[in-house]
Formats: C-alpha cells, sequence, structure tokens
C-alpha cells in the first residue's frame, strides 16, 4: 500500500504565506489521485477545504487553493490567520483505496 | 440533508471483538460507498476500507485484512464495522464517512478503548 507524506509541522506568521505538500511513495501525484485535503480542528471530524487537487467548496476561505507542485499536490495558505491554526490532511485515492497522509500541524504564530 | 449516525463508544479487552454502526439518511443508501477510517488519540487519519451498500462488495486496507469485516443492512439503511482480535493500539475513534462531488460527510465517530 502507497504511503502518503507530508510535513509534520509547520510555522506561519499572521497575514503570511505558505505551501503544504502531499507526496506518494509510489511516485507523482496527479490529478488521478483526485487529491483532497481536510481541515481540522481539535475535537471535530475533519472538513473538506478542497478537492480534485484544485476545487473549492463554498465555506472554503479564499485564501486557500490546491494544485500541483513538483510531482506533489499542494495546498497554499495565502494571508494566514489566527482561525487557521489546525491540523491539515491530505487524501490520495489509489483505484478507490484511500490513502491520508500523516498530517501537518499548522501553527499561526 | 446527509446524516451520518453512529453508535455509542465501546470498551473492550485485548483479543475481543467489537461491531460498530452507522446509520445514514438524508439519501438513498444504496446509492454511495461508505468507508471507514480511524484516528488514534492525538495521531492522524488511518483509511479501513470501504463496502458498496448495494452489493455489499467490499475493499479492505492491507493492514486491516483478515481482523476486518464490513457489512450492511439496506433495510435499516446501516452499515457495520467489526473488528477482530483486538489489540491496545485499536484505541482509536473509529468514523463512517461517505463521499459525493467533492464532499465527504462524516459521522460523528465511535469511541472504541480496549484496555484490561
Amino acid at each position: 500500500q502507497a504511503v502518503v507524506t507530508q510535513e509534520p509541522s509547520l510555522t506561519v506568521s499572521p497575514g503570511g504565506t505558505l505551501t503544504l505538500t502531499c507526496g506518494s511513495s509510489t511516485g507523482a501525484v496527479t490529478s488521478g489521485h483526485w487529491p483532497y485535503w481536510f481541515q481540522q480542528k481539535p475535537g471535530q471530524a475533519p472538513k473538506t477545504l478542497i478537492y480534485d487537487t484544485s476545487s473549492k467548496h463554498s465555506w472554503t476561505p479564499a485564501r486557500f487553493s490546491g494544485s500541483l507542485l513538483g510531482g506533489k499536490a499542494a495546498l497554499t495558505l495565502s494571508g494566514a490567520q489566527p482561525e487557521d491554526e489546525a491540523d491539515y490532511y491530505c487524501l490520495l485515492s489509489y483505484s478507490g483505496a484511500w490513502v491520508f497522509g500523516g498530517g501537518t500541524k499548522l501553527t499561526v504564530l | 440533508q446527509v446524516q451520518l449516525v453512529q453508535s455509542g463508544a465501546e470498551v473492550r479487552k485485548p483479543g475481543a471483538s467489537v461491531k460498530v454502526s452507522c446509520k445514514a439518511s438524508g439519501y438513498t443508501f444504496t446509492d454511495y460507498y461508505i468507508h471507514w477510517v480511524r484516528q488514534a488519540p492525538g495521531q492522524g487519519l488511518e483509511w479501513m476500507g470501504w463496502i458498496n451498500p448495494n452489493s455489499g462488495g467490499t475493499n479492505y486496507a492491507q493492514k486491516f485484512q483478515g481482523r476486518v469485516t464490513m457489512t450492511r443492512d439496506t433495510s435499516i439503511s446501516t452499515d457495520y464495522l467489526e473488528l477482530s482480535r483486538l489489540r491496545s493500539d485499536d484505541t482509536a475513534l473509529y468514523y463512517c464517512a461517505r463521499q459525493h462531488s467533492g464532499v465527504v460527510y462524516w459521522g460523528q465517530g465511535n469511541l472504541v478503548t480496549v484496555s484490561s
């Protein structure tokens, strides 16, 4: 089974910009992995931010965007807010089987 | 609206089995696969597998094959996850989830505690 890798932790200043990445042990991440990005805050179920690489929901703040970058899926946060402090998980699909990344703990400080 | 309502918390001893449920409402039960995802305390999300409620077909993550069984009862729109030969590291919140059009709907989770 594939292993999906994320940065364990990242820190960003309020108003700052950063990119979280999501790599696959099987090679380059493509749109065919249907990358998802979830935000999870303590005591809550994960919330979908991005699906199918770059699509957003109505509740996804405009400061979040998804893309493919250097063979990985990427989540870019432009203009970080204190409320963005959370855990972020990517999800890749391998012919219908899901594999989650280990998660990135984002600190806004 | 789509709702996935899971059964309550469970406590089991090592070596025992546990069966948790996920009752669906707000949509046609047999139209969407149900995935099971668990999260150990302070840890990340781990996919366990899915069930096709229409056919009963399943796809289990390699790690859980031989220990996990996913079933469904279409008459009551409920899916089940059974995990056997429990170990202490199976202590986790077990979520059922349904994906459609980029949205993943989550149940509230079942806390399963494995302790002697």
